[in-house]
């Protein structure tokens, strides 16, 4: 298993703003997710964060307003970006365990922009 | 997005019973499926996965997998009103997981 500490646990923000958020792992891992997951909404996958290459964004997402880094094996940070109300959400950072094992989730960033 | 599917309840129950939840997924490529709880406020943790066609058992929770109907289910048995939380199926046609909409569970004491 993997354990993983994710900051700042939540946070209220003025819209305009940009807020990061570190995701760090106990171990290893190839690829790291985000994921947002809006009130009363399921898991969203966001993009895939791979270490030494860009990020890859699912569709209606954007490396504008989610701008990812992936420094080393064990440590990534999601950045939203000129923040609107709409953006208020969960934010998770996710690993996966090994080849067709689970995911682990970090405890998520519980955003508010005002 | 691979699309997954799941009826969003809320689903009630009452203690003992058994409690089915179905979820559907649209991409015939996908090769690991899992079921995740989620309490409120918390991340999902994992209660089982399943690759192979068939069902597995463990404990009170047994997942049935169809690949030819595009179809993932979990039984619960015996419900107890800590099964109450939100499930979430979740498909992974490799790498990345994508999940459901989630079913709203309620165990009734």
């Amino acid at each position: 298993s993997a354990v993983i500490s994710q900051k700042p646990s939540r946070d209220i923000c003025q819209r305009g703003t940009s807020l990061t958020i570190q995701c760090q792992v106990d171990s290893q891992v190839t690829m790291m997710f985000w994921y947002r997951q809006q009130p009363g909404q399921s898991l969203t996958l966001i993009a895939t964060a791979n270490q030494g290459s860009e990020a890859t964004y699912e569709s209606g997402f954007v490396i504008d307003k989610f701008p990812i880094s992936r420094p080393n094996l064990t440590f990534s940070t999601l950045t939203v970006s000129n923040m609107s109300p709409e953006d208020s959400s969960i934010y998770l950072c996710s690993v996966e365990g090994g080849a067709q094992t689970e995911a682990f989730f970090g405890q998520g960033t519980r955003l508010t922009v005002v | 997005q691979k699309e997954v599917e799941q009826n969003s309840g809320p689903l009630s129950v009452p203690e003992g019973a058994i409690a089915s939840l179905n979820c559907t997924y649209s991409d015939r490529g996908s090769q690991s499926f899992f079921w995740y709880r989620q309490y409120s406020g918390k991340s999902p943790e994992l209660i089982m996965f399943i690759y192979s066609n068939g069902d597995k058992e463990d404990g009170r929770f047994t997942a049935q997998l169809n690949k030819a109907s595009q179809y993932v289910s979990l039984l619960i048995r015996d419900s107890q009103p800590s099964d109450s939380a939100t499930y979430l199926c979740a498909v992974s046609p490799g790498n990345q997981f994508y999940f459901g909409t989630g079913t709203s569970l309620t165990v009734i004491p």
